[in-house]
């Protein structure tokens, strides 16, 4: 049983360069989320997905895009790597308001 | 809108004494309401959660929270800590939504 897979788990970039995170759940949930984790912040989302074709801006949307593929896959790009991004980006889902929230294990990015 | 506050970013305790981290939240909904936890280099792990019904909710691991509406927190315990329980503790609130927010976090330290 997989739950929530991220890929890939750690990257290196230099300022400027873009990527893309991915994500995919097996579990058929409709909503997607991807968060981002740095010290003493906690987690704070940066964008998510409701539903399948639908994207809405979290709290520190800025300098990120996501794509919502299909129910089970939601990538998060970084279009323009600047040190500030580097952080620890945690991918989750869940069926249904009030549920549950699952995550995957984390992808450790570091920009420099 | 929903928030959450988590008294106290560092928690110790010794070992067989009891755990008490505490959850404050704000919702201008009746909440749905998480515990996770998180161990060294991995993702977050449900420990329990209050959605309706009966207010004290026993979760994993021996944990156990009170929902106190008066009081709106949702204080984490467990009567005797373990070495094991070391590790980051995260509170959640989700409301009707599909946002979902989390506090800073709070780690704890248990002494032997």
């Amino acid at each position: 049983n997989a739950g929530v897979t991220q890929t890939p788990k750690f990257q290196v970039l230099k300022t400027g360069q873009s990527m893309t995170l991915q994500c995919a759940q097996d579990m058929n949930h409709n909503s997607m989320y991807w968060y981002r984790q740095d010290p003493g912040m906690g987690l704070r989302l940066i964008y998510y997905s409701a539903s399948e074709g639908t994207t809405d801006k979290g709290e520190v949307p800025n300098g990120y895009n996501v794509s919502r593929l299909n129910k089970r896959e939601f990538s998060l790009r970084l279009e323009s790597a600047a040190p500030s991004q580097t952080s620890v980006y945690f991918c989750a889902s869940r069926k249904a308001s009030g549920n549950t929230i699952y995550f995957g294990e984390g992808s450790w990015l570091t920009v420099v | 809108a929903q928030s959450v506050t988590q008294l106290g970013s560092h928690v110790s305790v010794s070992e067989g004494a009891l755990v008490l981290l505490r959850c404050n939240y704000s919702s201008s909904v009746p909440p749905y309401l998480f515990w996770y936890v998180q161990y060294p280099n991995q993702g977050l792990q449900l420990l329990l959660k209050y959605t309706t019904g009966a207010t004290l909710v026993k979760g994993i691991n021996g944990f156990e929270a009170e929902f106190k509406k008066s009081e709106t927190s949702f204080h984490l315990t467990k009567p005797s800590a373990h070495m094991s329980d070391a590790a980051e503790y995260f509170c959640a609130v989700s409301g009707i939504g599909n946002q979902f927010y989390f506090g800073t976090g709070t780690s704890l330290t248990v002494i032997p």
